[in-house]
């Protein structure tokens, strides 16, 4: 069976601080990965999509990136974090066919920029 | 970009009534996923629905593809203290292979 993993669970971060968030997945191959963003209003706002290794597609002009340097690791970085970078960061993965898309969640990271 | 209205933003019921909730877009999906989210925790999903008219079942839930394609609704039978939690719909149009559409989520309460 897949499982997502995503780690840390909670990060407490200073404004200016680097970022770095991971995800893996096991049990599947080339999955097509994904990183929302959720904040306090409930909303899942869709941040990155990968659909292979160093394929990177962007949703949201931002200050975070994404990058996918294994095939079922997906990790989101920021340089310097806002404020507003503050909220729940939630990784995805669905199948590559395109006839079955459903997506599967992580357990989330809980991110705080003081 | 595609919107999805999700209603009722929020509900407070007894334990043993039904519920039921919606979702409805401008345009047309050839998806409909409906998911529950715990406090703390990444949502799960519940159903998937893949066909216009499809009506499937999942223990107390039931949730339907509306023929339009353009809606999607999830009931809750008798419901429990545990059902507490965000429910979201989402759906994939197909103009997008890789992408879902969320609705902003159903808050549901259950008094025991």
């Amino acid at each position: 069976s897949q499982t997502i993993h995503q780690w840390p669970a909670t990060l407490v971060q200073p404004v200016g601080s680097p970022l770095s968030l991971e995800c893996t997945v096991e049990g599947t191959s080339n999955p097509n990965l994904y990183w929302y963003r959720q904040a306090a209003g409930r909303g899942l706002q869709l941040l990155f999509y990968s659909v292979g290794i160093g394929q990177i597609s962007s949703e949201v002009p931002q200050n975070l990136s994404a990058s996918r340097p294994q095939d079922r690791q997906f990790i989101l970085s920021s340089k310097k974090l806002l404020l507003s970078d503050s909220g729940f960061y939630l990784c995805a993965w669905s199948r590559a066919e395109s006839s079955t898309d459903t997506q599967y969640f992580g357990p989330g990271t809980r991110l705080t920029v003081l | 970009g595609q919107q999805l209205n999700q209603s009722p933003q929020s509900m407070f019921i007894q334990e043993g009534e039904d519920v039921s909730m919606n979702c409805t877009s401008s345009s047309i999906f050839n998806t409909w996923l409906w998911y529950k989210q715990d406090p703390g925790e990444g949502p799960v999903l519940l159903i998937a629905l893949y066909k216009a008219g499809e009506l499937t079942s999942n223990g107390r839930l039931t949730a339907q593809f509306g023929i339009t394609r353009k809606d999607s609704f999830l009931n809750i039978s008798a419901s429990i203290p545990s059902d507490v939690g965000i429910y979201f719909c989402a759906g994939r149009s197909g103009g997008s292979n890789y992408k879902l559409t969320f609705g902003k989520g159903t808050l549901l309460t259950v008094n025991p």
